[in-house]
């Protein structure tokens, strides 16, 4: 079993431009998670789908965020346009629903100059 | 409104068990005690969780006091790849996405 896979491990972007990051999540899970790790605020849950449908996305910060899940095996976090405070570890999560056992990928980090 | 309180750091020597306190006194009915740990540059990884009754898996064990107001995690036999920043987290096992990572123990294990 492969894992919560992520890419692209490291991004380096300016700002104003658009970053898209992706997450395979482990088969067979039917909930995913996005969340986002800086120094000052920590761990953050961005937005969390259930079988392929957002429910809560009201941790993410503003509009410039939208998430997708267009299949069970796949899905992406946009930010556009980037801006430097966006800089973060971006994680990925999966797991069965009601389980509470969540299996994180390594992370996105994500550096916006 | 944290629900949980960790020290933010503790030491324990390689070979030793490691004792990792927490306090959640305004804990529910319904809610779990959850436990994830972080190791330096990769992702949470979860270890264990309970209602009411004391667990145990192969990474650790978990004490849950009579009342739930408090709990501790058990590393039997730290090791120096078990150095990482712990998280206690408490939530309903019916809203487990909204588990919420607090600061965390450091925990640092010495040779």
């Amino acid at each position: 079993d492969a894992g919560v896979i992520q890419s692209p491990r490291h991004e380096v972007t300016e700002m104003g431009q658009e970053v898209t990051l992706r997450c395979k999540p482990i088969s067979g899970h039917n909930s995913l998670f996005w969340y986002r790790q800086t120094m000052m605020r920590g761990l953050e849950l961005l937005i969390y789908f259930n079988n392929n449908v957002p429910i809560d996305d009201s941790g993410m910060p503003e509009d410039r965020f939208s998430a997708k899940m267009p299949n069970a095996s796949f899905s992406t976090l946009k930010i556009q346009p980037s801006e430097p405070r966006d800089s973060a570890v971006y994680f990925c999560a999966s797991s069965f629903r009601g389980s509470g056992e969540l299996f994180f990928g390594e992370g996105s980090r994500l550096t916006v100059l | 409104d944290a629900k949980t309180t960790q020290p933010p750091s503790m030491d324990c020597a390689e070979g030793r068990a490691a004792n990792l306190p927490c306090n959640h006194s305004t804990i529910s009915g319904n809610e779990y005690v959850y436990w994830y740990r972080q190791i330096h540059s990769q992702g949470p990884q979860y270890i264990i969780h309970g209602l009411k009754n004391n667990e145990t898996n192969e990474m650790a064990s978990l004490i849950i006091t009579e009342d739930r107001k408090s709990s501790t995690l058990i590393l039997p036999h730290a090791t120096l790849r078990d150095t990482a920043v712990y998280y206690c987290i408490v939530s309903p096992r019916s809203n487990d996405y909204k588990l919420s990572f607090g600061a965390g123990t450091t925990v640092t294990v010495r040779a």
